[in-house]
């Protein structure tokens, strides 16, 4: 079993609407928990940490299940501009690792 | 610029040749890591550094790959006798102890190998 799974899609939506992507890991004594966002051919860059609490920053919003082992992340009102690859990050469990799933394809179009 | 800088940003060479890159990580960071990206998949961990010391290194990683932070500021990673299962995009990140645990990428460098 891998230590993050993501599902590849790709997650084809129209403009403006919401569109979830899940997240599970392996590794029960993880501590950190993040998304990072990589457009074609760039290099990964940080979209949002996920706490335990859940959070939000604008259209998006991320959630930890910890007894579960799942992270999520929820676009709401989907941009054209949000078409990218979203990548899960899991990092702590006795490691300073960040461990990157495969990435989740999203396509926006008009 | 005070981001992370790598250096070369493209590398063709032919199979059985050796190759460097290197990484100018964020000045005050003291975590650096080198990732490989292939097409479809995410960043998959090669090798980390605290300040100078390399204290983790990928059980997949080979004996024809070699990295160094001789001061704890830059590094490079070597390739030798390169063949064409190493052509992929070498990601180097950089992070702060204390903080979040955020990765700085830079923008990579894509080996490409004949």
């Amino acid at each position: 079993r891998k230590e993050v799974e993501q599902d590849p899609g790709p997650f084809n939506v129209p403009e403006g609407a919401t569109v979830a992507f899940n997240c599970t890991y392996s590794n029960s004594a993880s501590q950190s928990f993040f998304w990072y966002r990589q457009d074609c051919r760039k290099e990964p860059k940080l979209l949002m940490s996920v706490y335990s609490s859940g959070n939000e920053d604008g259209r998006f919003t991320a959630q930890l299940n910890r007894a579960s082992q799942y992270i999520s992340l929820l676009i709401r009102d989907s941009k054209l501009s949000d078409s990218a690859t979203y990548l899960c990050v899991v990092n702590g469990g006795g490691s300073y690792i960040p461990t990157f799933g495969r990435g989740t394809s999203l396509i926006v179009h008009p | 610029d005070t981001g992370v800088s790598q250096d070369p940003r493209h590398k063709i060479t032919k199979r059985g040749q050796n190759v460097t890159f290197r990484c100018d990580p964020i000045s005050e960071h003291n975590r650096l890591y080198w990732y490989r990206q292939t097409l479809g998949q995410g960043p998959e961990f090669l090798t980390y550094f605290q300040n100078e010391a390399q204290l983790e290194k990928s059980r997949l990683l080979s004996d024809r790959f070699s990295a160094e932070r001789p001061k704890g500021s830059f590094s490079t990673l070597e390739i030798q006798r390169t063949e064409q299962g190493d052509s992929a995009m070498y990601l180097c990140a950089s992070s702060l102890i204390g903080t979040t645990g955020e990765l700085f990428f830079g923008e990579g460098s894509r080996l490409t190998v004949l």
